[in-house]
């Protein structure tokens, strides 16, 4: 069974600091695809950056990066000049080629001013 | 625009009265699901449909039904819902005649209480 684990509940940064989520993950499948999704205080979900397992190059949005080690099953995200904006609970989910989606339980960000 | 439609957004109801939660996408996508949303618990799935007239059990189907009548539509359904299931449930779809991996869209939630 595939599982995801991020292991912060919670985290706070400054405004513009840089912060670092943490997500394990477990699978049997080699081929799969990775994502970070937010949720505002609105509770829409969006997503925010996705990796392909079969790709060595680490995904990059604009403030927003991955860490991605295949080998370790770590699929970290890095947020970079932190703004308000961002403050909003993450969720790390993986995808296997069935389509199934398994979420994290999700980490709550507080930017602070 | 590409939309996912959930109805109602919100919505208070008594233990054991039927209700439908309906979803509508218009992206013609194959792929439609329902998770639910509990506090610390992250989002789980409930149902899923490949197709239509194809529906598969996600990891939390009990007390909920689904069809998949047509592509748009994948109502979820609580027979007799209970207190239990008062939670954030979000539609979702994303286009699988491309490969897996495409951007999943969300509805905006529903938010359910059954008291």
């Amino acid at each position: 069974a595939q599982t995801v684990t991020q292991s912060q509940p919670e985290m706070s940064v400054q405004e513009a600091e840089t912060v670092t989520l943490s997500c394990t993950y477990d699978t049997s499948e080699s081929d799969y695809y990775l994502f970070w999704y937010k949720q505002p205080p609105s509770r829409q979900m969006i997503l925010v950056i996705r990796q392909e397992a079969y790709k060595q190059q680490n995904a990059t949005e604009n403030r927003f990066s991955v860490n991605f080690q295949k080998a370790a099953k770590s699929f970290s995200l890095k947020i970079s000049d932190s703004q308000l904006g961002d403050a909003a609970m993450y969720f790390c989910a993986i995808q296997n080629r069935d389509d199934k989606i398994i979420f994290g339980k999700g980490t709550r960000l507080h930017i602070l001013p | 625009e590409a939309q996912v439609t959930q109805n109602p957004r919100y919505l208070i109801t008594v233990t054991g009265k039927k209700l439908t939660v309906t979803c509508s996408q218009n992206m013609n996508h194959e792929y439609m699901s329902w998770y639910r949303q509990d506090p610390g618990l992250g989002l789980r799935q409930i149902y899923y449909s490949m197709n239509v007239e194809v529906t598969d059990k996600g990891d939390v189907p009990e007390g909920y039904k689904v069809s998949r009548k047509e592509k748009r539509n994948f109502p979820l359904i609580l027979e007799s819902p209970s207190p239990n299931q008062t939670s954030l449930y979000f539609c979702a779809s994303s286009d699988r005649g491309q490969g897996y991996g495409n951007t999943i869209y969300f509805g905006e939630g529903s938010w359910l209480t059954v008291v």
